[in-house]
């Protein structure tokens, strides 16, 4: 099974508009965290955001936040103010810190957002 | 400037050869990863390093090897076992394992075997 599910593979949205992508994930593990990642056209990976699964507020980074639902397991990332620059590809991973298992980030398969003018 | 190298950017061997990425970083970081990625897909882990000397497999480690000889280097292997190694492989890098510490990537290398 899928840990992170993203279910938007694409989206366009009008500049200045606000953005949601959605993630959702699924874990049995009481002690994880999840990470926003954007990768532009050249292929870099850019950290935007982290909330971490004991963490009360939602996290916060300028333009971006993250609408955490723990009992649905849903982080969503909201972009406010959406800029050209802002098209990429978006991808929602996850650490499972207590499961014993690898450490590395389980990613999702990405949502490619387009900002249009 | 402190960041992560990876090199080089592009990459072409022919089939049955071993190739071998560089990914050195100047952050003084203690823990190091390997992540592919094939086309409209997300990464996947390969290797990681939570130490000098010391490296566990991922989840996708069948073709590959690595060493943790110096802190700051993190080279991968990809050997003539991995039965489709056309992919862009990204290296990482965070401050210590697990945990909240996100991880810092290198501009990845495209490996392409003709």
């Amino acid at each position: 099974a899928q840990k992170i599910t993203q279910t938007q593979p694409g989206m366009f949205v009008q500049e200045k508009e606000a953005v949601t992508l959605d993630c959702t994930y699924d874990t049995s593990d009481p002690s994880y965290g999840l990470f926003w990642y954007k990768q532009p056209s050249s292929g870099e990976m850019i950290f935007l955001i982290y909330q971490g699964s004991y963490d009360q507020q939602n996290a916060t980074e300028g333009r971006y936040s993250l609408n955490f639902q723990k009992a649905r397991k849903s982080a969503n990332l909201v972009i406010s103010a959406s800029q050209l620059g802002d098209s990429a590809m978006y991808f929602c991973a996850m650490r499972e810190v207590s499961g014993g298992g690898a450490d590395g980030l389980t990613f999702g398969k990405g949502t490619h957002l387009i900002i249009q003018p | 400037d402190g960041g992560i190298t990876q090199s080089p950017k592009y990459l072409f061997r022919k089939e049955g050869q071993n190739v071998t990425l560089s990914c050195e970083q100047n952050l003084n970081h203690d823990a190091m990863y390997w992540y592919r990625q094939d086309p409209g897909q997300g990464l996947r882990l390969i290797y990681y390093s939570q130490i000098v000397n010391d490296f566990q497999k991922g989840d996708i480690a069948e073709g590959y090897s690595v060493s943790r000889e110096k802190k700051e280097s993190f080279p991968l292997t990809v050997t003539s076992a991995q039965k489709n190694p056309t992919a862009f492989y990204l290296c990482a890098s965070s401050i210590m394992a697990g945990g909240e510490n996100e991880q810092f990537f290198g501009p990845g290398t495209r490996l392409t075997v003709l």
